[in-house]
């Protein structure tokens, strides 16, 4: 079983959605990274939360560290949202390490 | 600032040839990460640099890739000799502490 499981794999929505991407994780974790991967190939650090609830535009990250599950949201969305979006978890002991999640292909129809 | 800026972009190389990658971190970043994206493996740490000191390089597959951070603003990844199992999507990364990754663009490497 990997440590961190995303649901669902493929996700595919009408524009103006209200998204949900959920990734669960069976260890402890000192960090979470939610991470977007364009068609093109570029990455980029969305939100990196340890606790509570972090918002940036229409994105918002949530995380409960009993539950060991974090959310990550897209409110509005738009076919320019459409892109991979990973969770990615740092444990105590993993030294910088991060441990990915397979990632959630979103497809934003117009 | 410009980002973590990776060149080449794409690379197409034949096997047996030496590739070498290269990266500038944000300024001011103290780590300095190489990951490598396949579709069967996803994406592995091959290494990391704190303060130009290499920390960790167990992610690094064999003796035939070498990495190297001579000062805080340049690091490169090298494969010698490549091989067509070494095909994939390479990214570099760097941080501030433990601050969110900003990774690079990626360099798309394919061996023939």
């Amino acid at each position: 079983k990997n440590e961190v499981e995303q649901s669902p794999q493929n996700l595919t929505a009408q524009e103006g959605e209200f998204i949900t991407i959920n990734c669960s994780y069976s260890v402890g974790i000192s960090a979470l990274h939610w991470l977007q991967q364009h068609p093109g190939g570029g990455i980029v650090s969305l939100f990196m939360l340890s606790s509570g609830k972090k918002k940036h535009g229409r994105l918002i990250a949530t995380i409960n560290i009993q539950e060991k599950h974090s959310s990550l949201h897209i409110t509005a969305s738009h076919p320019r949202d459409s892109a991979v979006y990973i969770c990615a978890i740092y444990s105590p002991d993993s030294n910088y390490q991060l441990i990915w999640g397979a990632g959630t292909k979103l497809i934003i129809k117009p | 600032d410009a980002g973590v800026i990776q060149s080449p972009r794409h690379e197409v190389t034949e096997m047996g040839q030496e590739v070498t990658l290269r990266c500038k971190p944000i300024s001011g970043h103290d780590y300095l990460f190489w990951y490598r994206q396949t579709m069967m493996r996803g994406l592995e740490l091959l290494i990391y640099f704190n303060n130009n000191v290499p920390i960790d390089d167990s992610g690094m597959p064999e003796d035939r890739f070498s990495a190297k951070m001579p000062n805080a603003s340049f690091s490169t990844l090298k494969i010698q000799p490549s091989e067509p199992r070494d095909s994939a999507v390479y990214f570099c990364a760097s941080s501030f502490g433990n601050s969110p990754l900003h990774f690079g663009n990626g360099t798309r490497l394919t061996v023939t």
